[in-house]
Formats: structure tokens, sequence, C-alpha cells
């Protein structure tokens, strides 16, 4: 069965530094990965999806099927940053829709 | 359209009452999910619908639970003789292809 472990429950950063939400995964077949964020009082909303290979509000994520891992960086943290985010795996099932799994979610905190 | 939208979003109700939720999808998205949250956790699987066929549901979704989707528009979910364990977020997500949008959640308190 598909899993997703997020490590970390919760994580704060300083404005200005480097931000890395850890993603582990484990599935035997071609995984499908995304990160979701919600931030404050707002529904869940998709940030990337590793195939779309894009930089959303300065984050990337690359699949390392190796280490089975699909973590979240930026560069540069930004107070607005700061909200609750979920990695998920798609898996196509038989019948033809992607059936999302969750991590337990990270909060990131960024501090002023 | 703005999105996808839950009524009611919150609802409080005693051990052993029905309750129903509703969901209006994005319109033209033919794929309508259900997922419950619990506190600390993400949301799961509950079940899938493409158009009006439910074809797939979790071994979480009892007996006491039904999903419907009249028509391929909107969905209902139902919980019958509701039990304090159901107290949840219960989220409901559309999409036309991939990626899914979801709702604001609908939260339950079983009293």
């Amino acid at each position: 069965a598909q899993r997703v472990t997020q490590p970390e429950k919760l994580l704060s950063v300083f404005k200005g530094a480097p931000v890395e939400l850890k993603c582990n995964y484990s599935y035997s077949g071609s995984p499908e990965l995304f990160w979701y964020v919600q931030y404050s009082r707002q529904r869940l909303q998709l940030l990337l999806r590793h195939i779309s290979r894009e930089s959303i509000k300065g984050f990337t994520a690359d699949l390392n099927k190796g280490e089975t891992s699909f973590h979240l960086k930026k560069p540069f943290a930004q107070e607005e940053d700061s909200a609750m985010y979920y990695c998920a795996l798609s898996i196509l099932t038989n019948f033809g829709n992607e059936k999302l799994t969750f991590g337990t979610g990270t909060r990131l905190t960024i501090i002023p | 359209d703005t999105g996808v939208s839950q009524n009611p979003r919150h609802k409080i109700t005693k051990r052993g009452q029905n309750v129903t939720f509703r969901c209006d999808p994005i319109s033209e998205h033919n794929r309508l999910y259900w997922y419950r949250q619990t506190l600390g956790q993400g949301p799961e699987f509950l079940t899938y619908f493409q158009n009006e066929a439910q074809l797939e549901k979790s071994r979480l979704l009892s007996d006491r639970f039904s999903a419907e989707r009249p028509k391929g528009s909107f969905s209902t979910l139902e919980i019958q003789r509701t039990e304090q364990g159901d107290s949840a977020m219960y989220l409901c997500a559309s999409s036309f292809v991939s990626t899914q949008y979801f709702g604001p959640g609908t939260r339950l308190l079983v009293l």
C-alpha cells in the first residue's frame, strides 16, 4: 500500500532563511507527487506537482526515486509562506481516477 | 463559478442523528471525491465518482455512510446514526483531468 511520510509536524524558519520541508513516500509503481498548501482560514490548494517542474511562489520540489523523496524547498523564506503544507501521492486506479494519499502535514512558521 | 462549494460549513449534531452534506463541484468537472480529515492528520480518501457513477469506496466508508451524485452534478454524503468518532472535517474535491480542486470543507462535531 502507498504511504506518505512528513517527519516534521512543525517547522520554524527565520525570514530570509532557506526552507526545506521533507516528504518521503512508499509506492511500488510510478508515483505522481504533489505539494498542497493551506493558508490560514483558506481551503487546501495545489502548490506544485512534480511532472510540471514549475517553481511556484519560489518553491521547487524534485522527485528523487532512489531516495523515494519529494522535498519542498525555497531559498529565501517570506512571512506569507507561513501555512500548513501537505505532501500527496497520486496513483492511477483501475477505475481511471487518481486517488490522493496525503502525509500528515507540516506547519511552517516564518519568524519575522 | 468560484470553485468547489460545500454546505453546510459547520454541523453540530447529537450522537445517533443523521446528517447530510452537499458538495457542488466546479462546472464541467466529471470527477468528484470525498475525503475525511481528522485532527493532526492529512485528508483520507473516502469515495470517488465519475459523472454519476460511484466507482470506488474506501474501507473507511462504513455502512452508515452513503454518497450519491445524481445527474453527475452535485454530490451528497449522508452519515446515519452518527457516532462521536465521525467528528471530522469532510472535504470534497473535483477534477476534470488530474489536478483536484478542494472545497472549504464541512466540519462535523458529534456530541
